[in-house]
């Protein structure tokens, strides 16, 4: 069965550092999302990405945040500066119409 | 945010009884109301779903309530399987799609 694939598993990165998580969605998709999970607490809508732009993002999306689909396979998440409070699970998901969406397995982001 | 609340944060049920795990929420526009399930170090995987026009769906062991006046849905497995126990999220959106708001999860423990 076809998966959303996400590396890496787990990132350490200093504070103040550019990350870029990557995704692959299913390949057939249409819609694509990134979602966050801080430890302890709710999973967190970030942005979505459809027609090659951003269709819809939260108020944690700010001018840090930078979403990418750059070769028609790949979709990336990139934090310019990273902050401690950016440590997080971050989940990439894809959907073929509006729903379901579909997630990957998460890359861990640890902010030192 | 509380528009999606999951107000039991654990479950226990014994292997081959009704395991109901239960959701509420709060804004009237939610039109799409889905089921995931979480193993530790993986992502949500998509369970079940229901549209506002329904109030039940059936998929196997799993079914899902919607009571719209009461802005509350369930999901009943039937015979729960050890196999079962992880973390259910319960998640919505709107009537176009895009983002999910999702409940706190529960975690379900499927005793043999």
């Amino acid at each position: 069965e076809p998966e959303v694939t996400q590396t890496p598993s787990h990132q350490v990165t200093q504070m103040g550092q550019e990350v870029i998580l990557r995704c692959v969605p299913i390949s057939n998709h249409l819609y694509f999302y990134w979602y966050r999970q801080i430890l302890g607490q709710k999973v967190e809508f970030l942005v979505s990405f459809y027609n090659n732009e951003i269709s819809e993002k939260s108020e944690i999306f700010d001018d840090q945040f930078s979403v990418e689909r750059p070769d028609g396979s790949n979709f990336t998440l990139k934090i310019r500066s990273t902050k401690l409070e950016d440590s997080a699970m971050y989940f990439c998901a894809s959907s073929k119409g509006v729903q379901p969406q579909h997630f990957g397995d998460g890359t861990r982001l640890s902010i030192l | 945010d509380q528009q999606v609340k999951q107000n039991s944060p654990s479950l226990s049920v014994q292997e081959g009884r009704i395991s109901i795990l239960n959701c509420d929420y709060t804004n009237s526009m939610f039109d799409y109301f889905l089921w995931y399930k979480k193993y530790p170090a993986e992502g949500p995987t998509f369970l079940i779903s229901i549209s506002s026009i329904k109030d039940k769906n059936e998929d196997g062991r799993f079914t899902v309530f919607l009571n719209k006046s009461a802005k509350h849905l369930s999901l009943h497995i039937v015979p729960s399987q050890p196999g079962d126990s992880a973390v259910y999220f319960c998640a919505a959106s709107g009537a176009q799609g895009g983002k999910l708001i999702f409940g706190q999860g529960t975690e379900l423990s499927v005793k043999p």
